[in-house]
């Protein structure tokens, strides 16, 4: 069955280090998405990205993010200049099509700021 | 804003039993709504997807529902299993923007 794939699984990070996460989606899916989940805390929406460019973004996504489609598979998540604040699981997310079909989501970058 | 949540918190039932997660949301206006599993430190698996337009789907042991107009959807487990010890999520994708909106979820704990 296909799925989304994420690397690293867990990633251990200085704080002001530069971190890129990666996901490669569902072939043929058109959508793709990053969130993230605090420890016991909700899983919280970063970013849409549809068409090679953002297509939404929550307050949480600000400069010190940036995402990227620099081939066909890969879909990257950077985050600048890390902080304490940014360690969390990160998920990828994929969807064939428009919002009425079904999300798929990757197995979660844990990162960890130190 | 969308505000999603589920009840109960925590879960514990012996195996066998057929049990209820409840989901609520704040705003009618959705796509859909999808019911998440999450297993310890590991990824989001879908388990259901509700559209707007339907009242419930069905796979295997689980069946969703969804009263869109009273802002609720329930997750039922049928025969309980230890393997089924996981936190479920629900989500709903809202008519305007193109986010999920994830509730804290249920930790179901099913013992042997």
């Amino acid at each position: 069955e296909p799925e989304v794939t994420q690397t690293p699984s867990h990633q251990v990070t200085q704080m002001g280090q530069e971190v890129i996460l990666r996901c490669v989606p569902i072939s043929n899916h058109l959508y793709f998405y990053w969130y993230r989940q605090i420890l016991g805390q909700k899983v919280e929406f970063l970013v849409s990205f549809y068409n090679n460019e953002i297509s939404e973004k929550s307050e949480i996504f600000d400069d010190q993010f940036s995402v990227e489609r620099p081939d066909g598979s890969n879909f990257t998540l950077k985050i600048r200049s890390t902080k304490l604040e940014d360690s969390a699981m990160y998920f990828c997310a994929s969807m064939a099509g428009g919002p009425v079909t079904e999300a798929f989501f990757g197995q979660g970058t844990r990162l960890t700021v130190v | 804003k969308q505000e999603v949540t589920q009840i109960p918190a925590a879960l514990s039932v012996p195996e066998g039993e057929n049990l209820v997660l409840n989901c609520s949301f704040t705003d009618s206006a959705i796509y859909n709504l999808q019911w998440f599993r999450q297993d310890p430190g590991k990824g989001l698996t879908s388990l259901l997807l509700i559209q707007s337009s339907q009242r419930e789907q069905t796979s295997g042991r689980l069946n969703a529902s969804l009263d869109k107009s009273s802002g609720r959807s329930t997750l039922y487990i049928a025969a309980s299993q230890p393997g089924d010890s996981a936190t479920y999520l629900c989500a709903v994708r809202g008519l305007v923007g193109n986010q999920f909106y994830f509730g804290t979820g249920t930790s179901l704990t099913v013992i042997p």
